[in-house]
């Protein structure tokens, strides 16, 4: 079993529509999540983090964490092209001991396309 | 501030030969990551380092792999030999102690032929 699970998509969404990228996760113990947007060709460029359950909104987007669910999505409020990139999702897993180790386990993101 | 830097941005070299990436952190930052990414397997973790220390090299996949971070300010990461399969981008990130934000740098598109 993946340990952080997206939709590879691609989803495409109509400029000016909210766009919806999910994710879920398999440890339980995770307690800091994360959305990186990568353009082709460029580097993963972090946008959003959450640590609490609830909504987190920073201009257009919102992310938002269920970890009874564990789920964590990211919602793109009147989306542009300029928003078309793959999101990836990641999460700092933590150890039995509340340990974090220290690094974050990436899903395999999801392409999103906005068009005109 | 300057961000993560790495060297070179694009190498092509050819099966058998030995390469080498490099990778400047943002200063100040304890944590060093190497990834590789590519179609099929997504983005990996190679190794990462703590206070210039290798903490947990699990993801490197041979022992053609290797990293070093001699000091806070630099690592990189060796091939030898190099294989076809070990065409993808690698990607160096760094973060702050107590933060588990990651900061990519642009990477390296490596081809072997």
């Amino acid at each position: 079993q993946k340990e952080v699970e997206q939709n590879s998509g691609p989803l495409s969404v109509p400029e000016g529509a909210i766009a919806s990228l999910n994710c879920t996760y398999s440890d339980r113990g995770s307690q800091s999540f994360f959305w990186y947007r990568q353009y082709s060709g460029k580097s993963p460029e972090l946008i959003m983090s959450i640590y609490s359950n609830g909504d987190k909104e920073d201009g257009r987007f919102t992310a938002q964490l269920n970890k009874a669910s564990q789920y964590v999505s990211l919602l793109i409020r009147d989306s542009q092209p300029s928003d078309s990139a793959t999101y990836l999702c990641a999460v700092n897993p933590f150890n039995a001991g509340g340990t974090s180790y220290g690094k974050l386990t990436f899903g395999q993101g999801t392409i999103l396309t906005v068009h005109p | 501030d300057a961000g993560v830097i790495q060297s070179p941005r694009h190498e092509v070299t050819e099966m058998g030969q030995e390469v080498t990436l490099r990778c400047k952190p943002i200063s100040g930052h304890d944590y060093l990551f190497w990834y590789r990414q590519t179609m099929m397997r997504g983005l990996e973790l190679l190794i990462y380092f703590n206070n210039n220390v290798p903490i947990d090299d699990s993801g490197m996949p041979e022992d053609r792999f290797s990293a070093k971070m001699p000091n806070a300010s630099f690592s990189t990461l060796k091939i030898q030999p190099s294989e076809p399969r070990d065409s993808a981008v690698y990607f160096c990130a760094s973060r702050t102690r107590g933060a588990y934000e990651q900061y990519f740098g642009p990477g390296t598109r490596l081809t072997v032929t």
